[in-house]
């Protein structure tokens, strides 16, 4: 069955780089899309970037340089890096399976706090 | 950038009502709207694609409506279980925004 699994730290010292895995089963990511969405305790949903199955990727221009989203497509790994945290970057991360248009699956997130 | 507003922000619901929450999108999105529940510490379920296609093992009281900027979510006979927050999204255009959700609470 499809399933996604993100990994990463707990906590991340301000200023500095979130590394976050997500490891997908039941599908091919050359096959289907996985992106990045993420939760500020208690807010929204924030769509962060894409991985396309052609291996491209898009960003949402409010990270600007900051993001960057690359793959392993040999072991099924999506991976989000995201530099200069602060502390407005305290959320819960998702990877999500995009089919057409719509995230279909999500992962379970990791809850990362940036702390100073 | 797409900009999805829900209302009413909170609901106050009676077990077995039915109801409806709105999502109006500041430009048209075709039907390229979609609709989620989320659970307190769980992750976003999609409930309806595409406006107004349902999705399997989603129980038949949620369904939904509309194109181009104006979307309704509807749930026939609300159950105690249903007491989550809802948001829209849309997938017509990037970056891919979602509403800022509406939270269904027991009246």
């Amino acid at each position: 069955q499809v399933q996604l699994k993100e990994t990463g730290p707990d906590l991340v010292q301000l200023t500095q780089t979130l590394s976050i895995t997500c490891t997908v089963s039941g599908f091919s990511l050359t096959t289907y899309n996985v992106h990045w969405v993420r939760q500020p305790p208690g807010k929204g949903l924030e769509w962060m970037g894409a991985m396309w199955n052609g291996g491209g990727t898009d960003y949402n221009s409010a990270f600007k340089s900051r993001l960057s989203i690359s793959r392993d497509t040999s072991k099924s790994q999506v991976f989000l890096k995201m530099n200069s945290l602060q502390t407005d970057d305290t959320a819960k991360y998702f990877c999500a399976r995009l089919k057409r248009r719509v995230f279909d699956y999500w992962g379970q997130g990791v809850m990362v706090t940036v702390s100073s | 950038d797409v900009v999805l507003t829900q209302s009413p922000a909170t609901l106050s619901v009676t077990p077995g009502e039915r109801i409806s929450l709105s999502c109006r999108a500041s430009e048209s999105v075709d039907t390229y709207l979609h609709w989620y529940q989320q659970k307190p510490n769980e992750s976003p379920r999609l409930l309806i694609k595409y406006a107004s296609q349902s999705i399997s093992g989603i129980p038949s009281r949620f369904s939904g409506s509309g194109s181009g900027t104006d979307f309704t979510l509807s749930i026939n006979g609300v159950e105690l279980e249903d007491l989550s927050i809802y948001y829209c999204q849309q997938g017509n255009s990037l970056p891919y925004t979602f509403g800022a959700g509406t939270k269904l609470e027991l009246k």
